[in-house]
């Protein structure tokens, strides 16, 4: 069975500092998708990575992953009280009867002044 | 807008209550998904429909019925729930083999 964790579930920074979020998965997977929820809001999708070494950046946000290690991070960089909100990871298997998706707990991320 | 249009937003149902959960996509995807957000719990996947044919059942209790009319249409249609599905449920479309998930902005269903 397929199992997504990250951490931390909780993190409270500063603006203007940086820091990463991590996602361990358990078994391979075709690949990786973060997700972002603000509260009472639908899940937008960040980044989705597809290969080992992969890495992708979005304004503030940069997501890598280590297929091999079954790690992905995404890493915030001077933090703005905008990217207050709720971080998923997610692991897709793709398959002919639809893309399955695990989702790990969330990250709830707070951005204070 | 995502694209994926979900009602009502908000639901309050007593245990012996019948309703249904609407969702709508319209960006041409070919499966759709029923997504179950309890709070501190990981998002559970409940059903996967691909072109029209429900693909994955993942041990969903038989309360929760599903109906898929069309490639463009979900249902959920519940039945003597239970305090603890109280929930947000979410809907989601995608084009099969294409990279990621849309998702609705849900339904907050309150179980009394």
């Amino acid at each position: 069975e397929l199992k997504v964790e990250q951490n931390p579930l909780f993190l409270s920074m500063q603006e203007g500092k940086n820091y990463t979020i991590y996602c361990n998965y358990s078994t391979t997977s075709d690949r990786l998708y973060w997700y972002r929820q603000d509260p009472g809001k639908s899940l937008e999708s960040l980044f989705v990575l597809l290969s080992n070494g992969a890495v992708k950046q979005e304004g503030r946000l940069m997501a890598s992953l280590d297929t091999k290690a079954r790690l992905s991070t995404l890493h915030i960089t001077a933090a703005v009280h905008d990217l207050s909100a709720t971080y998923f990871c997610a692991v897709g298997k793709v398959k002919s009867s639809g893309d399955k998706l695990t989702f790990g707990t969330g990250t709830r991320l707070a951005v204070r002044p | 807008e995502t694209g994926v249009t979900q009602t009502p937003r908000h639901l309050v149902m007593g245990m012996t209550n019948k309703k249904s959960l609407k969702c709508e996509q319209h960006l041409g995807h070919n499966a759709m998904y029923w997504y179950k957000q309890s709070a501190k719990k990981p998002l559970e996947l409940m059903f996967v429909y691909n072109f029209k044919e429900q693909t994955e059942n993942n041990s969903v209790p038989s309360r929760f019925s599903p109906e898929c009319p069309n490639s463009s249409h979900l249902f959920l249609h519940l039945h003597t729930l239970q305090p603890e599905d109280s929930a947000l449920y979410l809907c989601a479309s995608s084009q099969v083999w294409v990279e990621k998930l849309f998702f609705g902005s849900g339904t907050q269903l309150s179980v009394l």
